[in-house]
């Protein structure tokens, strides 16, 4: 198996622009996380999806941020317009819920870098 | 909302020496997680304690689970280098969602 998939891998923009990461769950997997991790902040949850769903949202930080799971294999996070404090390393995670440990597997990570 | 905490935040410890990183959380969970990260890279789970009075080893690292207590502990035993890293322990408040709640890491070095 791949694993969880991300990209891009490293993302450069002026603030203002917009931002899409991108995200692939582990095939079978029904659970998707959208993580930020910052020094300040730590890591923080932003939204999570069950079955394409969204589950949770309050972790998406203002109106700004927007997660979209069209489908079980492809998850978007957007931010529009982008600001200099939305620098950090966006990681999305995929986890089987119903079966076994519901351990969360994780993505190598999109580092985010706003000018 | 499920607050779990770590201590030490940072641990710097000489090679050979026994140390252990504590994971306190506030609500009741049977499940509770310890992940590694290396600087610029991703999470990767060590370990998942799914009741109480778990106990799994890997290697140099152990991980407890006292559910009772709400404690889980990881033991390193005779620290080498390689096992620099930032620690993180995360639990799941309703295995129906599946959410976990991350303590905010413990940051080891191990120098010679």
């Amino acid at each position: 198996d791949a694993g969880v998939i991300q990209s891009p891998r490293h993302e450069v923009t002026e603030m203002g622009q917009e931002v899409t990461l991108r995200c692939k769950p582990i095939s079978g997997h029904n659970s998707l996380f959208w993580y930020r991790q910052t020094m300040m902040r730590g890591l923080e949850l932003l939204i999570y999806f069950n079955n394409n769903v969204p589950i949770d949202d309050s972790g998406m930080p203002e109106d700004r941020f927007s997660a979209k799971m069209p489908n079980a294999s492809f998850s978007t996070l957007k931010i529009q317009p982008s600001e200099p404090r939305d620098s950090a390393v966006y990681f999305c995670a995929s986890s089987l819920l119903g079966q076994g440990p519901y351990e969360q597997y994780f993505g190598p990570g999109t580092r985010l870098t706003v000018t | 909302e499920l607050k779990v905490e770590q201590n030490p935040l940072f641990l710097s410890m000489q090679e050979g020496k026994n140390y252990t990183i504590y994971c306190n959380y506030s609500t009741t969970s049977d499940r509770l997680y310890w992940y590694r990260q290396d600087p610029g890279k991703s999470l990767e789970s060590l370990f998942v304690l799914l009741s109480n009075g778990a106990v799994k080893q890997e290697g140099r690292l152990m991980a407890s689970l006292d559910t009772k207590a709400r404690l889980s502990t990881l033991h390193i035993t005779a620290a080498v280098h390689d096992l620099s890293a930032t620690y993180f322990c995360a639990v799941v408040e309703s295995s129906t969602l599946g959410r976990l709640y991350f303590g905010r890491g413990t940051q080891l070095t191990v120098w010679p």
